[in-house]
């Protein structure tokens, strides 16, 4: 597509449920990257993904966050038993790839809310 | 921890002065560091890059600056539009640089007023 795309735009979700968050990044990029944004703050990092080599998974915050992508395209970001403080934007970027600087494009994010 | 941080929140100038955001990093290895415009309910947006072999790029009305003796980066906006109005992000890529992953300051708004 001509963007990345995130789906959906707004989730809540009551405390101990599980969330599932698509990105679509732009076809033909090969890095994926998935990064979070807590209210008034920065983004943090939490995965990546390059071709078909194995995930950086250094940035995720707990074990109930999980994610993966298939056949090289759509990416899915699933965090289980949520708690409140897993609320925040969660934003997609994708890539030519690894490392090509400046080249990241964001999606839009999903807006995320434990209640 | 790695951080690159922002000085000022909340930065409010009038439309047509000139705009300046700065920005602390901490790991003087980092070797790319990127300015990003995030406008509401947007991912961020590239705005401009600089490698740290650099200390000025310039782009279409702004220009960033890289003072590595004191790990400090700097966001000259020319001619403040009222579209101008953001929350701008700096980031940088430690090492190792090839994993692209980017370490995010907290954000400073810039406000326009008309």
């Amino acid at each position: 597509g001509a963007g990345v795309s995130q789906s959906p735009s707004n989730k809540v979700t009551e405390k101990g449920k599980d969330v599932e968050l698509r990105c679509d990044p732009i076809s033909g990029h090969t890095a994926l990257y998935w990064y979070r944004q807590s209210l008034g703050q920065g983004l943090e990092f939490l995965i990546y993904f390059q071709g078909n080599s194995a995930p950086d998974k250094s940035g995720l915050p707990s074990d109930r966050f999980s994610a993966e992508r298939t056949g090289g395209s759509v990416s899915t970001l699933t965090i289980q038993r949520t708690q409140q403080e897993d609320s925040a934007v969660y934003l997609c970027a994708s890539s030519p790839r690894v490392g090509v600087r400046g080249l990241y494009t964001f999606g839009s994010g999903t807006r995320l809310t434990v209640v | 921890g790695e951080s690159v941080g922002l000085h000022l929140p909340t930065l409010s100038v009038q439309e047509g002065d000139n705009s300046i955001i700065n920005c602390a990093y901490s790991n003087s290895a980092s070797d790319y560091f990127i300015w990003y415009k995030q406008e509401s309910g947007k991912g961020p947006q590239f705005i401009i890059d600089i490698r740290s072999n650099m200390d000025k790029r310039q782009g279409q009305r702004v220009t960033v600056l890289l003072n590595k003796t004191v790990k400090h980066l700097s966001l000259q906006i020319a001619a403040t539009q009222p579209g101008d109005s953001a929350v701008y992000f700096c980031a940088e890529i430690p090492p190792p640089s090839n994993t692209g992953k980017l370490i995010f300051g907290q954000g400073t708004t810039l406000q326009v007023k008309p």
